[in-house]
């Protein structure tokens, strides 16, 4: 297995304060993703990292911000959380070394977020 | 925009018995992963295809890619409760683009 964590596991939280999700993985993995996943809309990506400092947008990153300051963390935060914005997070890597963006992905465990 | 679609949404059968579940889309995809996951975990990698055509087996589980890598299909053979899950399939894009998700297919395998 890819050595992913992800930290919180669990958070509830109050609509329009700061959140911050972290991505720690132990492979030396160029590409790092967050994804959403919410009941009948499988897995949306929310923005992904292509190496240190460099970021782009997913499908759903309206609300969300990435920062990825070393290869191993990749952060996301939710700069005023809205209810809208509860959901499953995972955090996902692929692409060992210079390998390419659509390499095999690996998931980390996921962190559950309730916005009240 | 490429889009994924599962079927069906939700499936219960009784242990033994066969079933297939199908990833559908209008957009050609370079390569198809399917996904498993259980509850409170994140998904895990079955399987990729890259042919057309492409058959791959994985023990009781048949992964075919179509013709024209637009669909696929998932066989399970003798279904076992351990089986049961959310099955996810995903598509990567001709020209890099990140994968993009069906919404999956719940399945239950009862006893």
């Amino acid at each position: 297995d890819a050595g992913i964590t992800q930290s919180p596991r669990h958070k509830v939280t109050e609509t329009g304060t700061p959140v911050t999700l972290r991505c720690h993985q132990t492979e030396n993995h160029r590409y790092m993703y967050w994804y959403r996943q919410d009941p009948g809309h499988g897995l949306r990506l929310i923005h992904y990292s292509y190496g240190v400092k460099d970021t782009d947008k997913g499908e759903v990153s309206d609300g969300y911000s990435v920062s990825r300051s070393k290869t191993e963390d990749f952060l996301l935060t939710l700069e005023s959380a809205t209810s809208s914005q509860t959901s499953v997070y995972f955090c996902a890597i692929s692409g060992r070394g210079a390998g390419r963006l659509t390499d095999t992905q690996y998931f980390g465990p996921g962190t559950r977020l309730t916005v009240l | 925009t490429q889009l994924l679609e599962q079927s069906p949404q939700f499936l219960s059968i009784q242990e033994g018995e066969n079933l297939t579940v199908y990833c559908n889309s209008s957009s050609v995809f370079s390569s198809l992963q399917w996904y498993r996951q259980e509850p409170g975990e994140g998904p895990v990698l079955l399987v990729t295809v890259v042919t057309g055509g492409e058959v791959k087996k994985l023990k009781r589980l048949t992964f075919q890619f179509g013709d024209a890598r637009k669909d696929s299909s998932l066989h399970i053979t003798a279904a076992q409760p351990g089986d049961t899950g959310l099955y996810l399939c995903a598509g990567a894009g001709n020209y890099g683009q990140n994968f993009v998700f069906g919404p999956g297919t719940r399945l239950s395998v009862l006893p």
